[in-house]
Formats: structure tokens, C-alpha cells, sequence
């Protein structure tokens, strides 16, 4: 069965500072693999995804994520956090095979002025 | 391009009532998927339609229902509303349901009274 794991509710980062938000997958053949950002009272955004190819990847924002298959994780990373980059992440996995995206429970990024 | 649409925005209902809601997926996207959101549970799948097929379906009792027209808008209808079902309805639409991005629209706020 798909599982994705978010293992932080909570992530504090003074601005300026680099950002890890994890996120580890469970999943049978290759995975697609995704984040979101949700601000207050909206619907998600997509920031970046993993396929195939070039394990890191780089998406909107200034955002990167980095899949590493031994360690099944694709954590996403900013160099320098913005107070504006507060917000609910979540990150999804979808197999090959199936048309069923499973999301974590969300990791809400706090960046602290 | 216009994203994403659902209506309404908000709906307040009260138990034992059923309730309707419509999404329009982006022109052109075939694949229409459903969430709940939850704070509890985060995001859970409900559905997803292509061609006016469910594909997939999540793991929801039988009063959660959905359907897809030939324009690739999509309505879910759920029946005999209970207090718990009281969320965040997200609709997502991509062109087929495969490895590429789900675009979400703004969703729609239930409560159930």
C-alpha cells in the first residue's frame, strides 16, 4: 500500500535561514512524487515534482526537493527562508499503476522575522 | 487559463441532508480528483473520474458519490450528511491522471449543523 509520512507538525526557521521540510514515502514501483503549499483558506499549490531523471529538483519559489530512493525520503529545502514562505506543506506520492495521489498530513512552516 | 473552479464556496447544512458540489476543471484536463481536508486527517482521496469513468476511488462510505460529464466537469454528492463530514472539499484536475501536476482549485467549506 501507498504511504506518505511527514514527520514534523511543526517546522520554526528564523528568515534568512536554510529550510528542511521531510518527507519519507512508502510505495510498490517507481513514484511520482509531489509537493503542495496551502496558504490560509486556499486550495493547494503545486511547487515541485519528481518523476524521473535528475534527483534534485527545482520548483517555484526558490524550493528544491531531493529524492533519494535508498532512503525513500524527498525532503524539500530553501537556501534562505522568507517570512512569506509560512505556510501548510504537504507532500504526495502517487505509484505507477494506480490514478490515487496519497498526501501526508501537512507540515506547517513557520518563519520566524 | 482559467484554473480550477468549484462551487460554492461555502455551504452550511444540517445533519440528514444531502449535499452537492461542482467543480470545473481546467480546459482541457480530463482527470478529475476529490479530497476531503480535514484537520485531523489531512487530506484524504476520495475519487477520481476520466472520461467520465471513476478510476479510483478512496476509502469513503457509499453516501459519498461522484460523477463526471462528458465536459469534463464533475459534481460529488454526498447523502444522509453527519456532523463528521463537516471539511474541506478540494477538486484537482490534471490532463489524464498520470505523472503529471494536479492543479487544485479553492475548495469548497462544508459544515454540517
Amino acid at each position: 500500500a501507498q504511504s506518505v509520512a511527514q514527520p514534523e507538525d511543526q517546522v520554526n526557521v528564523a528568515e534568512g535561514n536554510p529550510l528542511t521540510v521531510k518527507c519519507t514515502y512508502s510505495v510498490s514501483g517507481n513514484p511520482y512524487l509531489f509537493w503542495y503549499v496551502q496558504y490560509p483558506n486556499r486550495g493547494l499549490q503545486f511547487l515541485l515534482k519528481y518523476i524521473t531523471g535528475d534527483n534534485l529538483v527545482k520548483g517555484s519559489y526558490g524550493f528544491e526537493a531531493e529524492f533519494n530512493k535508498s532512503q525513500t525520503s524527498f525532503h524539500l529545502k530553501k537556501p534562505s527562508a522568507l517570512v512569506s514562505d509560512s505556510a501548510l506543506y504537504f507532500c504526495a506520492v502517487r505509484g505507477s499503476g494506480t490514478y490515487k495521489y496519497i498526501f501526508g498530513t501537512g507540515t506547517r512552516l513557520k518563519v520566524l522575522a | 487559463k482559467a484554473g480550477v473552479t468549484q462551487t460554492p464556496r461555502y455551504l452550511i447544512k444540517t445533519r440528514g441532508q444531502q449535499v452537492t458540489l461542482s467543480c470545473s476543471p481546467i480546459s482541457g484536463h480530463r482527470s478529475v480528483s476529490w479530497y476531503q481536508q480535514t484537520p485531523g486527517q489531512g487530506l484524504q482521496f476520495l475519487f477520481e473520474y476520466f472520461s467520465e469513468t471513476q478510476r479510483n476511488k478512496g476509502n469513503f462510505p457509499g453516501r459519498f458519490s461522484g460523477r463526471q460529464f462528458s465536459n469534463s466537469r464533475s459534481e460529488m454528492n454526498v447523502s444522509t450528511l453527519e456532523l463528521g463530514d463537516s471539511a474541506l472539499y478540494l477538486c484537482a484536475s490534471s490532463f489524464s491522471g498520470g505523472e503529471e501536476t494536479q492543479y487544485f482549485g479553492p475548495g469548497t467549506r462544508l459544515l454540517v449543523l
